[in-house]
């Protein structure tokens, strides 16, 4: 029973357009968070949830859009994509804030052309 | 500004040896230290962490080292297998501001039969 899970794991799509990657996690944790990995293989945070509300939200386009509807879920919508935002996105939970041990989904590997 | 690094992207070792895997942070505020593990197409999985205030966590064959004074960590595995051919991420916070996750760029593993 996978703990992390993200959909779709493969994402290509033309410049311009606006995607959206889903997260859940079946943990029971009450925060979630979304990083980028980018060409030079650096984890950099984005965003974090904890019970539905925002904590964390880095220097990050606003065309970047988390939405967490429970604290189960935690979205993420893309408007205007550019070929910049191709990277491999990954969820991830953990317990509580602390986020001592976070745990990672498979990620989405996101191509813009 | 890069807080944590990990300066070699790579190593190899032969398999029943000792693999030694560096980092080092510039952030004296950081208090906690992770190692995630990450194989090809999946997301990173924690692997043994240590608070700042200790030196020395062990958990069978991996053991991290932390030395404050450097601002350094380093992971042991001993004996190294097949299996543990991967990339590996150091990452370090705050525990006092919470959940944010700075990580390393990671350095890939190999480990020879």
């Amino acid at each position: 029973d996978t703990a992390v899970s993200q959909t779709p794991k493969y994402l290509v799509t033309q410049m311009g357009n606006d995607k959206s990657i889903k997260c859940e996690q079946n943990l029971g944790h009450d925060t979630m968070y979304w990083y980028k990995q980018d060409s030079k293989k650096f984890l950099k945070i984005m965003f974090s949830y904890n019970n539905k509300e925002l904590i964390i939200n880095e220097t990050v386009p606003n065309r970047f859009s988390p939405k967490s509807p429970d604290k189960a879920h935690l979205n993420l919508h893309i408007n205007s994509l550019e070929l910049g935002d191709s990277a491999v996105y990954f969820c991830a939970s953990s317990q509580d804030l602390r986020g001592d041990t976070q745990y990672f989904g498979p990620g989405t590997r996101l191509t813009v052309l | 500004d890069q807080q944590v690094k990990q300066n070699s992207p790579s190593l190899s070792v032969q398999e029943g040896r000792i693999s030694i895997l560096n980092c080092d942070y510039t952030n004296s505020m950081f208090d906690y230290f992770l190692w995630y593990k990450k194989y090809p197409a999946e997301g990173p999985t924690f692997l043994i962490s240590i608070s700042s205030i200790k030196d020395k966590n062990e958990d069978g064959r991996f053991t991290v080292f932390l030395n404050k004074s450097a601002k350094h960590l380093s992971l042991h595995i001993v004996p190294s297998q097949p299996g543990d051919s991967a990339v590996y991420f150091c990452a370090a916070s705050t525990r006092t501001s919470g959940s944010r996750l700075t990580f390393g760029e990671g350095t890939q593993l190999t480990v020879n039969p």
